[in-house]
């Protein structure tokens, strides 16, 4: 089975530090992806990546950037991190077949 | 447009049927998916519609019809450990990789 591995399950960061969030699949896949998750909301695409070095905008990248420098890793940066950044982020990877995998998850809370 | 509608929650008896709907507008997706996820926990695939009709699959079926926007997935002899929250995700017409999500509806299954 293909593994997701998000680096933190809980995070607690400071207004204004630069967050990094980190996601490795172990299954080459070509296509990783960064979400957000806020009740009510549901999941919203912040940026994602097709290959290494690649990167396109999701529908909310403001405030965050991304970092692709090898296939498996595909990391997540909060350059100043905000209260309203606090939410569960959610990486995902895709291959070639239609489905995606999640990792389980980082909840970050920014005080 | 790039909506996706579900509803917010519904409950149900255990060993019972539940059926949980997603609309969207057909230009916007091409096929659809569903995902169960628990509290805390990272979304589970559960089916893939690219073609209209219904996909059985154990206890749980996904129908699609593309002409009218509407899926829905239907859960059979209802089990507590159902309760989750059911998300509907479209895949963009023309192809490509991205999902789209639905808010999620949250089904809890009562004895």
């Amino acid at each position: 089975d293909v593994k997701v591995t998000q680096s933190s399950r809980y995070l607690v960061k400071r207004t204004g530090e630069k967050v990094f969030l980190e996601c490795v699949q172990d299954m080459d896949h070509e296509n990783m992806f960064w979400y957000r998750q806020d009740p009510g909301l549901g999941l919203r695409l912040i940026y994602f990546s097709y290959d290494v070095k690649m990167k396109e905008k999701g529908d909310i990248p403001e405030g965050y950037s991304v970092s692709r420098e090898k296939k498996e890793r595909f990391s997540l940066i909060l350059e100043s991190a905000s209260t309203n950044q606090t939410s569960m982020y959610l990486c995902a990877s895709k291959g070639t077949g239609a489905g995606y995998t999640f990792g389980s998850g980082t909840r970050l809370t920014v005080v | 447009g790039q909506n996706i509608d579900q509803p917010t929650e519904m409950t149900a008896t255990e060993g019972a049927i539940v059926q949980i709907n997603c609309t969207y507008q057909t230009s916007g997706f091409n096929g659809l998916f569903w995902y169960q996820q628990h509290a805390g926990e990272a979304p589970t695939f559960l089916s893939y519609n690219v073609l209209d009709g219904l996909e059985e699959k154990g206890r749980f079926s996904s129908f699609l019809s593309r002409s009218k926007g509407y899926s829905y997935l239907l859960l059979k002899e209802l089990q507590m450990k159902d309760s989750a929250s059911y998300l509907c995700a479209g895949t963009p017409q023309g192809g490509g990789n991205k999902l789209t999500f639905g808010t999620g509806t949250q089904l809890k299954v009562e004895l």
